[in-house]
């Protein structure tokens, strides 16, 4: 199984401020047929269904602010609130869609 | 639009069978190329998958708990379901189902990206 680690575990962000959540595969997710990394992101506020945010590590999915960006490839990753504003608390997960068993990160809590 | 909804019991005794049902609803189980997936969240803790399944159905399940695990689908009823035998308390979790991702050109793509709301299931006799 692909293992995903995630840092830090918790952050604190003033509002209008930079978050930046990283997650490590422990082996490359890029494909070399395609060039595309098989990465996506989540975020899940509390009592709710994780939401996907981005996919293929940078494509953001339709109707998600464009302050969410995404980094990275091969084994490393980024996910990047430009400007964080309240509705963006929550747990962030990475997850790896290169070889099953799909797995996700621990998960990242981002607070104000 | 396309929705998901969890439905069972939310109380299972130990070494029994957990069975729970997904609704699909706004939308046809049988689109091509769409598959049907079950992820879990134990309370506090992390996402894992389970296990998903196509219309047709042809199954892909996590090594973790294949001999465990069976998922079905039923297209006259637009729902596909979940049974996991043998339950523990570590199985106590919040069970959602979700649709994986599809490209423009039909090829089915592993990521998640619309799930239902979630169901809590406890494991206690």
């Amino acid at each position: 199984d692909i293992v995903m680690a995630q840092s830090p575990d918790s952050l604190a962000v003033s509002l209008g401020e930079r978050a930046t959540i990283n997650c490590k595969s422990s082996q490359s997710v890029l494909s070399s047929s395609n060039n595309n990394n098989y990465l996506a992101w989540y975020q899940q506020k509390p009592g709710q269904p994780p939401k996907l945010l981005i996919y293929w590590a940078s494509t953001r999915e339709s109707g998600v602010p464009d302050r969410f960006s995404g980094s990275g490839s091969g084994t490393d990753f980024t996910l990047t609130i430009s400007s964080l504003q309240a509705e963006d608390v929550a747990v962030y997960y990475c997850q790896e869609y290169y070889v099953t068993p799909w797995t996700f990160g621990q998960g990242t809590k981002v607070e104000i | 639009q396309l929705q998901l909804e969890e439905s069972g019991p939310g109380l299972v005794k130990p070494s029994e069978t957990l069975s729970l049902t997904c609704t699909v609803s706004g939308g046809s189980i049988s689109s091509r190329s769409y598959y049907w997936g079950w992820i879990r969240q134990p309370p506090g803790k992390g996402l894992e998958w389970i296990g998903n399944i196509y219309y047709s159905g042809n199954t892909y399940y996590n090594p973790s708990h294949k001999s465990r695990v069976t998922i079905s689908v039923d297209t006259s009823k637009n729902q596909f379901s979940l049974k996991l035998s043998s339950v523990t308390a570590a199985d106590t979790a919040v069970y959602y189902c979700a649709r994986h991702g599809r490209s423009s050109s039909g090829i089915p793509i592993w990521y998640f990206d619309l799930w239902g709301r979630g169901t809590l299931v406890t494991v206690s006799s």
